[in-house]
């Protein structure tokens, strides 16, 4: 098993480019997430997904946007890339019906905005 | 709303010595916990959870946590720290900051340093 895919693992975009971050699963998870990873901040839920067709809000949404359309893929849109941006993103999944359970993450793609 | 703690962002300990890293966490559900490590540029790989069974958990790398519902606290210990063992490591807890049921809210991380 591939476990969570990300691509790409280093991106530099300038102000105002637009892109789209890549994350697939291969496990039939049902839940999949975005996080951001800052400096002295943790990690920080933008999105996540209970389903194909279902996503939702996290705690940091704003300017970033997502959709379902199957059970693998989960992508991370930046519409218009600001230096507040730059973070390590992660992808994060798990299987809701077997109840709480660890989450599996990838392995990071770290964007920087100039 | 869910909150987590961690007292120290870095923590340095001799080979050999013990671990201890400190959480404490807020929620507003049954809380289920967990503590990740991340490894220099690479994600999150999951050290063990607590999930409402038993309160003392163990987990991979000889690492084990203690629940503690009166002191609202979930720590991590190890015996005999390992250069290995030297890595960033995130308390989480089940839920996030606006109020969902889903997701992780994590702490702000501890680095943990050995000296050899």
């Amino acid at each position: 098993n591939a476990g969570v895919t990300q691509t790409p693992k280093f991106q530099v975009l300038k102000t105002g480019q637009s892109m789209t971050l890549q994350c697939a699963q291969d496990m039939n998870h049902e839940y999949m997430s975005w996080y951001r990873q800052d400096p002295g901040m943790g990690l920080r839920l933008i999105h996540y997904s209970v389903g194909a067709g279902i996503t939702d809000q996290g705690e940091v949404p704003n300017g970033y946007n997502v959709s379902r359309s199957t059970t693998e893929d989960f992508p991370l849109r930046l519409l218009s890339a600001a230096p507040s941006q730059t973070s390590v993103y992660f992808c994060a999944s798990r299987r809701i019906s077997l109840g709480v359970d660890g989450y599996t993450f990838g392995s990071g793609t770290r964007l920087t905005v100039v | 709303a869910q909150s987590v703690t961690q007292l120290g962002s870095h923590v340095s300990v001799s080979e050999g010595a013990l671990v201890l890293l400190r959480c404490n966490y807020s929620s507003s559900v049954p809380p289920y916990l967990f503590w990740y490590v991340q490894y220099p540029n690479q994600g999150l790989q999951l050290l063990l959870k607590y999930t409402s069974a038993a309160t003392l958990v163990k987990g991979i790398n000889g690492f084990e946590a203690e629940f503690k519902k009166s002191e609202t606290s979930f720590h991590l210990t190890k015996p005999s720290a390992h250069m290995s063992d030297a890595a960033e490591y995130f308390c989480a807890v089940r839920g996030y900051s606006g109020g969902g049921a889903d997701g992780l809210t994590f702490g702000k991380g501890t680095h943990l340093i050995i000296q050899p």
